[in-house]
């Protein structure tokens, strides 16, 4: 079965670039999904088919795929993007994968 | 503004059964595949099933096949999840979502299976 591999946490300063890795055999060739998820909320897309993201994410979220890693960049950090971060592809066209999620702390 | 609101989640002991529905608004419900995705106290999203947009195609993850059924109803924008046989290892925050590229989330409903 296809797995998804992220890292448990990853730390940024405030106003600096994050970037959070999502690693999986050739998931260039499959489209990837970000989700945001703050403690007590459902998930949020914050990026999807690999590098789009939905009217209302900030610019400063952006997502890029290729050969065996996708990659979520966060640029000028803020407080409020402490999170945890989810990436997802269709293993198949009948089955979803996501992968472990990483915390986001904003230093 | 798309809504997904879920209900139904309750305590249940193990062996038991339960029903889960999600109201659909807000966007044209048989245009999309619906999906199931779990997410236990403390731990991360597990995807559990899809249906397409008509109903006659059902996928699940191995974790759930054969004790779990998703469905739809069009006529009433509503999706369900049967879940049979139940398990302690299946308490947790049960979401449904939207599309292909699960775009909107509801909150969840939650499922507790404890003696």
């Amino acid at each position: 079965s296809y797995e998804l591999t992220q890292p448990l946490s990853v730390s940024v300063a405030l106003g600096q670039t994050a970037r959070v890795a999502c690693g999986g055999s050739n998931i260039g060739s499959k489209n990837v999904q970000w989700y945001q998820q703050k403690p007590g909320q459902a998930p949020v897309l914050v990026i999807y088919r690999d590098s789009n993201r939905p009217s209302a994410i900030p610019e400063r979220f952006s997502g890029s795929n290729s050969g065996n890693t996708a990659t979520l960049t966060i640029s000028r950090a803020q407080a409020g993007d402490e999170a945890d971060y989810y990436c997802q592809v269709w293993a198949s066209t009948t089955h979803v994968v996501f992968g472990g999620g990483t915390k986001l702390t904003v230093l | 503004e798309v809504q997904l609101v879920e209900s139904g989640g309750v305590v249940v002991q193990p062996g038991g059964s339960l029903r889960l529905s999600c109201a659909a608004s807000g966007f044209t419900f048989d245009d999309y595949t619906m999906h199931w995705v779990r997410q236990a106290p403390g731990k991360g999203l597990e995807w559990v099933s899809l249906i397409s947009w008509d109903g006659d195609s059902a996928n699940y993850a191995d974790s759930v096949k054969g004790r779990f059924t998703i469905s739809r109803d069009n006529s009433k924008n509503s999706l369900y999840l049967q879940m049979n046989s139940l398990r302690t290892e299946d308490t947790a925050l049960y979401y449904c979502v939207k599309g292909g590229d699960l775009d909107y989330w509801g909150q969840g409903t939650l499922v507790t299976v404890s003696s």
